[in-house]
């Protein structure tokens, strides 16, 4: 199973919008509405932001928001902050019952 | 609040196998789907299998399929991942994650703080 692709890297200045893709096949991303989103600081577990595509947890931020076309998700930050700053994995569930992440983003505020 | 604990640092050497353990608490723990992750250092997540603690069904990642076995003690509320074999590429930061299905599947809700495991003669 090949990792799911991201851009390695993302930044903006404080108050942008960036956004993020996970690009994945038919068999992952575009079989599920099952793609999730992870932040990662480092040396600290992932946290879960988005799952079902564009669900955000209770607690997450509605500056985060997620979308789908396809077999690419999307993640958008927008109002971007210090805080942000992180690394951003997707994920997704495939047609082979298990799951696969993607190669992760770094986001980086200016 | 689900709370995730995992065991500590472990140093093994090449051709060693490896136990680490998840105690979930907070939750009805046999409705819970424990997964296993991992991170090389400075790389990407990687997962690597799941068991259902209900009914103790697990699934593989191809990768890891034959050298990683996950099992469960309810009584314990705990699960357990080993992996067998070792060698240098293996060393890395193993974390469990709670699917706990409160708001549907296939996403991991709750991550315990990381297991690292050291390969090293």
């Amino acid at each position: 199973q090949s990792a799911l692709t991201q851009p390695a890297s993302v930044s903006g200045s404080p108050g942008q919008s960036i956004t993020i893709s996970c690009t994945g096949t038919s068999s992952d991303v575009g079989a599920y509405n099952r793609v999730s989103w992870y932040q990662q600081h480092p040396g600290k577990a992932p946290k879960l932001m988005i799952y079902d595509v564009s669900n955000r947890p209770s607690g997450v931020s509605n500056r985060l928001s997620g979308s789908k076309s396809g077999n690419t998700a999307s993640l958008t930050i927008s109002g971007l902050q210090a805080e942000d700053e992180a690394d951003y994995y997707c994920s997704s569930y495939t047609t082979s019952t298990t799951y696969v992440f993607g190669t992760g983003t770094t986001v980086t505020v200016l | 609040q689900v709370q995730v604990v995992q065991s500590g640092a472990e140093v093994k050497k090449p051709g060693a196998s490896v136990k680490v353990s998840c105690k979930a608490s907070g939750n009805t723990f046999t409705r819970n789907a424990i997964q296993w992750v991992r991170q090389a250092p400075g790389q990407r997540l990687e997962w690597m299998g799941w068991i259902i603690v209900g009914n103790g069904n697990t699934k593989y990642s191809p990768k890891f399929q034959g050298r990683v076995t996950i099992s469960r003690d309810t009584s314990a509320s705990t699960a357990y991942m080993e992996v067998s074999s070792l060698t240098s590429e293996d060393t890395a930061v193993y974390y469990c994650a709670i699917e706990t299905y409160a708001t549907g599947c296939c996403h991991f809700d709750y991550w315990g703080q990381g297991t690292p495991v050291t390969v090293s003669s």
